[in-house]
């Protein structure tokens, strides 16, 4: 079956640095692929997707590049900030309905 | 617009008690599901909806009841509730043209079953 495997946290950074969170996924035929976003005490919101191979997906200086050859969708940005400390989803759908997400990953940014 | 809205926000119970977490969006959308978060386990589906009258089941369905009478609710009843099923349960719905389409989350409701 579907299943996401996401980098195991947490993640500690200080304010300007470099992050990247991997993940990897099993799949049938070709998902579409997603990163959603867990603030504190809030629901998932959907952070940037992508639906074929070699797409990138980008939002609020994220990205993400959808690698068939390696069945990978790592996030990036280049420059955190205290406000991206949150809980970060890989997420996956390769039929009409369901979402399979990996464990997640919390990441903390210092000032 | 007021999305996807989860109630209660927390609860506790006690082993064998009975309850039903409310789920209602006002967007239309076709697909409504529940999904438990639970700590290094990501989320994980218990049921979901295609539709008023139709439910199906997900990952992780034992102990909860689902239903679908209207397009807009989707209730999630615990029916004799057990410490395992300890969590953060989020209802999710969005519509289904194509699979795409990004999944709109309620804030959640956080349970404790002592």
């Amino acid at each position: 079956g579907d299943s996401v495997t996401q980098m195991e946290g947490p993640v500690t950074l200080s304010e300007e640095a470099f992050l990247t969170i991997n993940c990897t996924y099993t799949a049938t035929g070709y998902p579409s692929l997603f990163w959603y976003v867990q603030y504190p005490g809030e629901g998932l919101q959907l952070l940037l997707k992508a639906t074929k191979a070699d797409d990138k997906g980008s939002n609020k200086g994220f990205e993400a590049t959808y690698r068939k050859e390696t069945t990978s969708f790592h996030l990036e940005k280049g420059s955190v900030q205290v406000s991206d400390s949150a809980v970060y989803f890989c997420a996956l759908s390769s039929n009409d309905y369901k979402l399979s997400f990996g464990a997640g990953t919390t990441v903390t940014v210092r000032a | 617009n007021a999305g996807v809205t989860q109630t209660p926000k927390f609860q506790v119970l006690k082993t064998g008690q009975s309850m039903t977490l409310q789920c209602a969006q006002d967007m239309n959308h076709e697909y409504m599901s529940w999904y438990r978060q639970d700590p290094g386990m990501g989320l994980r589906l218990i049921h979901y909806s295609v539709g008023a009258g139709i439910t199906d089941q997900g990952e992780v369905p034992n102990g909860y009841n689902v239903s679908r009478s209207t397009t807009e609710d989707f209730p999630l009843r615990l029916l004799s509730a057990a410490p395992s099923q300890t969590s953060v349960y989020f209802c999710a719905s969005r519509s289904v043209g194509t699979v795409e389409e990004k999944l709109f989350f309620g804030s959640g409701t956080q349970l404790s079953v002592l």
